[in-house]
């Protein structure tokens, strides 16, 4: 059965940081490219960045380049995004997904 | 960036009767090497997104064969033949052609 799971959301200051963990199982991680997907209160899906089958490179939406890291880790068939400098407009589910699997969303708030 | 349109926003449908969701970008989605990258997704409330359709008509394991995916170039439409209560939900387009990765706006499918 494939399973993945994401953690990590909470609460956080604007300019504080948070990691997300997206732990998976039950299919052939290393294959595929994944990718973080966030949707912000009563709006639709943004695509926040994206990281190759080998880990060899990493793309981002602008408004999170230089300030979120998206990172794996192939023999733990684990996915992270490590996000700094968060802001207000960070606040969303974020969701982790990879071929056809996606995680179950995890609630990142920013507010003082 | 690639601006995907998606129309209706809202489709209301009876039971048992056809729907069909257009979704149209502001440029070519297909890829340089030949393929469009193009998916379907299906969001319900409470609920992690599951991918539909990938590369523009390729059907995911278990989505029932009512739905189908068409299209090409910057024109895409999703069709159901004969809609169920489970298929109420959002379902969103999304090109993976061209950085950064797009979605549309969502379509808001309901029951009458």
């Amino acid at each position: 059965e494939v399973q993945v799971v994401v953690s990590g959301g909470d609460l956080v200051q604007p300019g504080g940081s948070l990691r997300l963990s997206c732990a998976t199982s039950g299919f052939t991680f290393s294959n595929y490219w994944m990718y973080w997907v966030r949707q912000t209160p009563g709006k639709g899906l943004e695509w926040v960045a994206t990281i190759k089958a080998d880990g060899s490179a990493q793309y981002y939406v602008d408004s999170v380049k230089g300030r979120f890291t998206i990172s794996r880790d192939n023999a733990k068939s684990s996915l992270s995004l490590q996000m700094n400098g968060l802001r207000v407009e960070d606040t969303a589910v974020y969701y982790c997904a990879g071929y056809t699997y996606w995680g179950q969303g995890t609630l990142v708030t920013v507010s003082s | 960036d690639v601006v995907m349109t998606q129309s209706p926003l809202s489709l209301p449908v009876t039971l048992g009767q056809p729907a069909s969701i257009s979704c149209k970008s502001s440029q070519s989605l297909v890829h340089r090497d030949g393929n469009t990258y193009f998916i379907w997704l299906h969001h319900r409330p409470g609920q992690s997104p599951r991918r539909l359709f990938y590369r523009v008509s390729n059907r995911d394991s278990g989505v029932p064969d009512r739905f189908s995916g068409s299209g090409s170039g910057t024109d895409f439409t999703l069709n159901i033949s004969r809609v169920e209560a489970e298929d109420v939900g959002v379902y969103y387009c999304m090109q993976h052609t061209h950085w950064p990765w797009t979605f549309g706006q969502g379509t808001r499918v309901e029951i009458k």
